[in-house]
């Protein structure tokens, strides 16, 4: 069954680091999309990407946030100059489409990000 | 704009025997649908059950199953004869049909963690 992959798995950096988190959603799918957990908190929501631009964003996407699809199958999620509260599991997600059943989103396994 | 709660932080249930989840949320929308999610200690969110709002009847899947009241907009789990695999954290989520709010994105509730007791 085709799945959404993230790598890495988990990410340490130092404070002010760069970051860039990757994702390859599913194949077919055309929209994708970020989040974000605290640890011990509900999961929220980053950015919704469609035909290589933002579709919709939240208010924790600020400037520090970018989104990217370099190529034809990863889905990149970079934060410029990490910050202690950015430390959180980022899953990235994917659907077929927008509505209906084909919005259904499926999750990646998440990447653990750590700032230091 | 929409929310979900789940005001069961924590829920115990001895092993072998059946437990309720409770999420209640709020929308003016007609057009949506609903998920449990079970997050394990790995953190991986799993899909445990779906159900679509324009459809009466509750969803299943095998020992899990939904009470979803629409009038009340309460969408609660059951987990029948639980095991110890079921020990995790278990998310209720909305997601907007869309078609006024045109927003897709999914609105998570806090979370309840599920002990099962052997």
């Amino acid at each position: 069954e085709p799945e959404v992959t993230q790598t890495p798995s988990h990410q340490v950096t130092q404070m002010g680091q760069e970051v860039i988190l990757r994702c390859v959603p599913i194949s077919n799918h055309l929209y994708f999309y970020w989040y974000r957990q605290i640890l011990g908190q509900k999961v929220e929501f980053l950015v919704s990407f469609y035909n290589n631009e933002i579709s919709e964003k939240s208010e924790i996407f600020d400037d520090q946030f970018s989104v990217e699809r370099p190529d034809g199958s990863n889905f990149t999620l970079k934060i410029r100059s990490t910050k202690l509260e950015d430390s959180a599991m980022y899953f990235c997600a994917s659907s077929e489409g927008r509505s209906g059943r084909a919005g259904e989103q499926f999750f990646g396994p998440g990447t653990r990000l750590t700032v230091l | 704009a929409q929310t979900v709660t789940q005001s069961q932080p924590e829920m115990s249930v001895q092993e072998a025997e059946t437990v309720t989840l409770s999420c209640t949320y709020d929308t003016s929308e007609s057009d949506y649908y609903l998920f449990w999610y079970k997050q394990p200690p790995s953190r991986q969110m799993i899909l445990v059950i779906r159900q679509e709002a324009y459809k009466q009847q509750n969803a299943t899947e095998n020992r899990f199953s939904v009470n979803f009241q629409k009038a009340a907009k309460s969408f609660s789990l059951k987990i029948s004869d639980s095991q110890l695999g079921d020990a995790a954290m278990y998310f209720c989520a909305y997601r907007s049909g869309g078609l006024t709010s045109g927003t897709y994105k999914y609105i998570f509730g806090t979370g309840t963690r599920l002990k099962v007791l052997a």
